[in-house]
């Protein structure tokens, strides 16, 4: 069965800093990848997706995300981060066989100190 | 759009009751998708309905978890003989089947279930 894995639980950093959150999966076939974020309080909502293409995906409010396959990674960045991204950040994967279930990692809280 | 709502918010039960959820999804989609998610762990699947029919069952819903899309519009899940394993955040997801690809799903904000 496919897993996804977040190796960072818990990341703290100050506002500008630069962000990198790993996400790893194991599955051979062909993926379809997505980060997920949840701000507190609230429900869990889709910052970027990779379906195919550009390996390098950007999503909303600056994130972005590289798809390299050799690594089964799906790393994701932001150059400079704000308070408002203090969040959890959940990668998922949906295999690409019409399945449409996700398999989620287990999350990276982040905190962001202004 | 009021987006996908799910009520109650919260529900306390004792150990051994049953308990129900509903999820009225994003009325322009068709498929449906119950996910638990746990302390410290991400979401996990637990079923999906395109329409009214349920065309997966993930193997951690057990014979005590019961989901239903009677007319394919809102969902119930049921879970019977609660234990306190059973205690997590249950969210739902919507999606229209032919056009995931352009934003995945719209979750819910979830039901927190406490079994005591």
């Amino acid at each position: 069965a496919q897993s996804v894995s977040q190796h960072n639980h818990h990341v703290i950093l100050s506002e500008a800093a630069s962000l990198e959150l790993g996400c790893n999966y194991s599955y051979g076939g062909t993926v379809n990848l997505f980060w997920y974020v949840q701000y507190p309080g609230q429900h869990l909502q889709l910052l970027l997706k990779y379906f195919s293409g550009d390996p390098l995906v950007k999503g909303i409010k600056g994130f972005e995300a590289e798809f390299i396959k050799s690594k089964f990674s799906f790393n994701l960045r932001k150059p400079s981060v704000q308070w408002s991204d203090t969040a959890e950040y959940f990668c998922a994967v949906m295999l690409d066989t019409g399945r449409r279930a996700l398999t989620f990692g287990s999350g990276t809280r982040l905190q962001v100190q202004p | 759009d009021t987006g996908v709502s799910q009520n109650p918010r919260h529900k306390i039960t004792k150990r051994g009751q049953n308990v129900t959820f509903r999820c009225d999804p994003i009325s322009e989609h068709n498929r449906l998708y119950w996910y638990r998610q746990t302390l410290g762990q991400g979401p996990e699947f637990l079923t999906y309905f395109q329409n009214e029919a349920q065309l997966e069952k993930s193997r951690l819903l057990s014979d005590r978890f019961s989901a239903e899309r009677p007319k394919g519009s809102f969902s119930t899940l049921e879970i019977q003989r609660t234990e306190q394993g059973d205690s997590a955040m249950y969210l739902c997801a919507s999606s229209y089947a032919l056009s995931y690809e352009n934003g995945g799903y719209t979750f819910g904000s979830g039901t927190r279930l406490t079994v005591v």
